[in-house]
């Protein structure tokens, strides 16, 4: 079945810079992709998520990039901040599977 | 606002005794799904349902069950807890497909003792 891996357990960061996690994935009907964020002590929530009719998508700070050729796809965050600080997680989805497989998570721990 | 409740928030049980879990969602969503999550492992599916009087099992049910007996409530039930059913439960909602965002409870704590 279908597999989703986030590389990194843990990123640390600079106050400032861009922090990137990335996922991969291994069902090529894959077509929905989510991330959440899950805040020390608390439950996830969404932020951003992109589908595979598109390679690229933006929110404000955050941009979803899908590499379908690679299976993959990464969470870019741009000038960091404090509240940035938290674990988070990729998941996928396909059409014929509507459940989303989640990766195992990235803390991402942003330095003053 | 989207609302995904869980009770009770903490729980300490003894191995061998029964423990139930709810949650209660008021987004009229049809699929709900309950998670553990285990430092290490993040969030593994246990059961899942597509709306009143249906559950199925997901990637690790052994040792749980699942009701749903209306579109707002989901229950997971451990007839005889034991340690390692000890993690974080998840409670979570969203739109028939699963291509949609998914709400989450704000869990609860089960240590079996």
């Amino acid at each position: 079945g279908e597999k989703v891996e986030q590389h990194e357990s843990t990123l640390s960061v600079r106050e400032g810079d861009s922090a990137v996690i990335n996922c991969t994935y291994t069902d090529t009907a894959s077509s929905y992709f989510p991330w959440y964020k899950q805040e020390a002590g608390k439950s996830l929530h969404f932020v951003i998520d992109i589908r595979s009719n598109v390679d690229r998508k933006q929110s404000q700070r955050l941009i979803v990039l899908l590499d379908k050729k690679a299976k993959r796809f990464s969470l870019h965050i741009t000038a960091t901040q404090p509240e940035d600080s938290a674990i988070y997680f990729c998941a996928a989805s396909s059409d014929s599977n509507y459940q989303l497989i989640w990766g195992s998570g990235t803390k991402l721990i942003i330095k003053p | 606002e989207a609302a995904v409740t869980q009770s009770p928030r903490n729980k300490v049980a003894v191995t061998g005794g029964k423990v139930t879990l709810s949650c209660n969602q008021t987004n009229n969503h049809n699929n709900m799904y309950w998670y553990r999550q285990d430092t290490g492992h993040g969030l593994r599916l246990i059961h899942y349902s597509y709306g009143a009087g249906s559950t199925e099992k997901g990637d690790i049910p052994d040792g749980y069950k699942a009701s749903r007996p209306s579109q707002e409530n989901f229950s997971l039930i451990l007839e005889l807890a034991t340690p390692s059913q000890t993690s974080v439960y998840f409670c979570a909602s969203g739109d028939a497909g699963g291509s949609t965002e998914v709400f989450f409870g704000k869990g609860t704590r089960l240590t079996v003792v």
